[in-house]
């Protein structure tokens, strides 16, 4: 069964201050690693993408990836009450195309 | 249009009634994915089409589930004989081609289809 591990949350921070995102998956041969922001009601909205291990930054975000830790995180600098909402962690089946979820962190931001 | 369309947009049966959901996906792209979401958590995989081939479908909860894509581009899944346990959002995504031991590109959602079964 291979799982893809994320605290639910609610993770409450201050805004302008950076928040952390974990994710761990259990399958040693994925490749390529995912995160997704989904508002309440809304449709999955990819947020990053990360395939080698080391840092990946784009603006505000920054994914990590640690594969001998079977670890991926995502830090939001300077959060926005809009940054609120929920963060999916996504993994690739290793063997195909399918990914599997984590079931989410709520990220609430307070102005 | 521009990103993956799926329709309609919310859907109330009766228990017992067939459904039929359908996802029309980004211009171009080969893959395409259903994924179940239950309120509170991540979306679960389906099926997956690459093309017109359904290559995988070992997601699928029961033999009442059938998804279909006949010319490569707009999919239909159908749930026949709907039970309460069905009521979730059902997201499409597709994706430019990516195959077995190749680096996923990544998916693209559509704003799913919230089935409400009564």
């Amino acid at each position: 069964q291979k799982e893809v591990e994320q605290n639910s949350g609610p993770l409450s921070v201050p805004e302008g201050a950076i928040a952390s995102l974990n994710c761990t998956y259990s399958d040693r041969v994925s490749q390529s690693f995912f995160w997704y922001r989904q508002y309440s009601g809304k449709s999955p909205e990819l947020i990053m993408s990360i395939y080698s291990n080391g840092d990946k930054e784009d603006g505000r975000f920054t994914a990590q990836l640690n594969k001998a830790s079977q670890y991926v995180s995502l830090l939001i600098r300077d959060s926005q009450p809009s940054d609120s909402a929920t963060y999916l962690c996504a993994v690739d089946g290793g063997a195909g195309n399918m990914l599997t979820f984590g079931g989410g962190t709520r990220l609430m931001v307070k102005p | 249009g521009a990103g993956v369309s799926q329709s309609p947009r919310y859907k109330v049966a009766k228990r017992g009634q067939d459904v039929a959901l359908r996802c029309d996906p980004i211009s171009g792209h080969v893959s395409l994915f259903w994924y179940q979401q239950a309120l509170g958590q991540g979306p679960e995989f389906l099926t997956y089409f690459q093309n017109e081939a359904q290559l995988d479908k070992s997601g699928l909860p029961s033999d009442r589930f059938f998804a279909e894509r006949p010319e490569g581009s707009v999919s239909t899944l159908k749930i026949q004989r709907t039970q309460q346990e069905d009521s979730a959002v059902y997201l499409c995504a597709s994706s430019l081609a990516g195959g077995r031991g190749t680096i996923n590109q990544p998916q693209h959602f559509g704003d799913g289809t919230r089935l409400s079964i009564l």
